[in-house]
């Protein structure tokens, strides 16, 4: 069967850096992405990664090993907005979309 | 105004009742997708089109049935509701790739009792 692996939660400090890690078993792979949701609202794009290595856009960095099955969220300088949850979803050789449960990340002050 | 706009927002129906859950869209996509998320688990599949005389079944179809009645117009069905249908649904559309990212409506939140 096809798995998504990601812790289901996790806490921080206003201010720190936090990675968040996605472990995925597919059948094939044709990219990665992670999304961030705020409670009851929808999945907004935050990232894609297709190749090896890292993507930085802005205080957000999201890192690729596909040898590894493996992918992590970096989010630097945490803001209390940073408060959500991040769902990493993995594209497999049919071209669907396989989500995570997703990451509810809480962010103290 | 929302790109992907979803109605209701929110309903509450009893057993057995016909909903008809409601996307449109402005942002001129070609892929429609229907969406349901519960705690715990991650989004899932119900239904999604590539155009409009192209439907096809996800991962959890059953109980659940489409209509694309427009490039921009996507609704979701319950013929009959039943509680374990109690969740909240998320339309999305997408760019004609199979790599592009998708863009979500505000969901809606159905509570079948």
């Amino acid at each position: 069967g096809q798995n998504i692996d990601q812790p289901t939660e996790m806490t921080a400090t206003e201010g720190a850096i936090v990675q968040i890690n996605c472990t995925y078993q597919t059948s094939g792979f044709n990219g990665l992405f992670w999304y961030q949701q705020h409670a009851g609202e929808a999945p907004t794009f935050l990232s894609y990664n297709v190749l090896d290595g890292l993507e930085e856009k802005g205080r957000f960095s999201s890192f690729l090993s596909r040898s590894k099955g493996y992918s992590y969220l970096l989010l630097k300088e945490l803001q209390m907005k940073d408060s959500a949850s991040y769902l990493c979803a993995v594209i497999d050789s049919n071209y669907q979309l396989i989500w995570g449960a997703g990451t509810k990340l809480i962010i103290k002050p | 105004d929302a790109d992907v706009t979803q109605t209701p927002r929110n309903r509450i129906t009893k057993t057995g009742k016909r909903i008809m859950l409601e996307c449109s869209q402005t942002k001129g996509h070609d892929r429609m997708y229907w969406y349901r998320q519960d705690p715990g688990l991650g989004l899932r599949l119900i239904y999604y089109s590539f155009d409009v005389k192209d439907i096809n079944k996800g991962e959890i179809s059953d109980g659940y049935s489409v209509s694309r009645q427009a490039q921009a117009k996507f609704s979701l069905s319950l013929e009959s509701a039943i509680p374990n249908q109690t969740a909240l649904y998320f339309c999305a559309t997408a760019k004609g790739s199979d790599t592009g990212e998708l863009f979500f409506g505000e969901g809606s939140r159905l509570t079948v009792l």
